[in-house]
C-alpha cells in the first residue's frame, strides 16, 4: 500500500527556514516522480516543485531560489528545504507521488496528509 | 501564470448529473492532454479522480468522467450522491515541467 507521511511543519518567523520531510512506503521514491503541492488557508491548490527520478528538479516561480526539493534514497524520503520564508508561504504542504510515463502524466496520484507551515512573527 | 478558471460553486440534486468546467489557455489545457481532477473533502487531502483528461483510476466509480474541448476541460458526475459533496480542482500541465491548478469548485448536493 502506498503511503506518504509528511512531518516538519510548524511556526516560523518571516525570513526563517524550515525543512519538510515526506516518508514514503509501498514504493521507491527514487524511481518515481515526486511533487510538493501547497494550499494556503481557505484557498486552492498550488504546484510548488517536482523531482524526477532522473534527479532533475523544477520549481514554481513563487518559490524558485528559496526552496529546494531533494530525496534521501536510503530513507526513502522526500524533502522540501524552505528558506527566506514569507507570510504568503503559509499553507498546508502536501507531498505527492506523480505518475509520468509514455503518453500519460499526472503530478499526484497519491497524496500525504499534509504539513502545516505558518510564517508569522 | 494565472490559475485555471473554474466556477466557484455548482449544485445538483441526488441522482442528477452535474458538470464542472475548467478553462485555461492554448498553452496549457488547450495544448496538452494532461488534465487531471481532484476531489477534496473538508480537512482531507485531495484525491485523484481523473487523469489524462478522461482516464479514471480503477477505484473511482464510472459515474465520474472527464472530457476536453479546446481550452476547456470538464468533469461530469452522473447520478450525484451525497458523498460527492466536496471541492473539486482541475490541474493541467503548462509546459516547461510546470503544472497549474484551477481555483476550485465547491459542489453542493441539494
Amino acid at each position: 500500500e502506498v503511503q506518504l507521511v509528511e512531518s516538519g511543519g510548524g511556526l516560523v518567523q518571516p525570513g526563517g527556514s524550515l525543512r519538510l520531510s515526506c516518508a514514503a512506503s509501498g514504493f521507491t521514491v527514487s524511481n518515481n516522480y515526486m511533487t510538493w503541492i501547497r494550499q494556503a488557508p481557505g484557498k486552492g491548490l498550488e504546484w510548488v516543485s517536482t523531482l524526477y527520478s532522473s534527479g532533475n528538479t523544477y520549481y514554481a516561480d513563487s518559490v524558485k531560489g528559496r526552496f529546494t526539493i531533494s530525496r534521501d534514497n536510503s530513507k526513502n524520503t522526500l524533502f522540501l528545504q524552505m528558506h527566506s520564508l514569507r507570510a504568503e508561504d503559509t499553507a498546508v504542504y502536501y507531498c505527492a507521488r506523480g505518475n509520468c510515463s509514455g503518453s500519460s502524466c499526472n503530478p499526484a496520484d497519491y497524496w500525504g496528509q499534509g504539513a502545516l507551515v505558518t510564517v508569522s512573527s | 501564470q494565472s490559475a485555471l478558471t473554474q466556477p466557484r460553486s455548482v449544485s445538483g440534486s441526488p441522482r442528477q448529473p452535474v458538470t464542472i468546467s475548467c478553462t485555461g489557455t492554448s498553452s496549457d489545457v488547450g495544448f496538452y492532454d494532461y488534465v487531471s481532477w481532484y476531489q477534496q473533502h473538508p480537512g482531507k487531502a485531495p484525491k485523484l479522480m481523473i487523469y489524462d483528461v478522461s482516464k479514471r483510476p480503477s477505484e473511482i466509480p464510472d459515474r465520474f468522467s472527464g472530457s476536453k474541448s479546446g481550452n476547456t476541460a470538464s468533469l461530469t458526475i452522473s447520478g450525484l450522491q451525497a458523498e460527492d459533496e466536496a471541492d473539486y480542482y482541475c490541474c493541467s500541465y503548462a509546459g516547461s515541467y510546470t503544472w497549474i491548478f484551477g481555483g476550485g469548485t465547491k459542489l453542493t448536493v441539494l
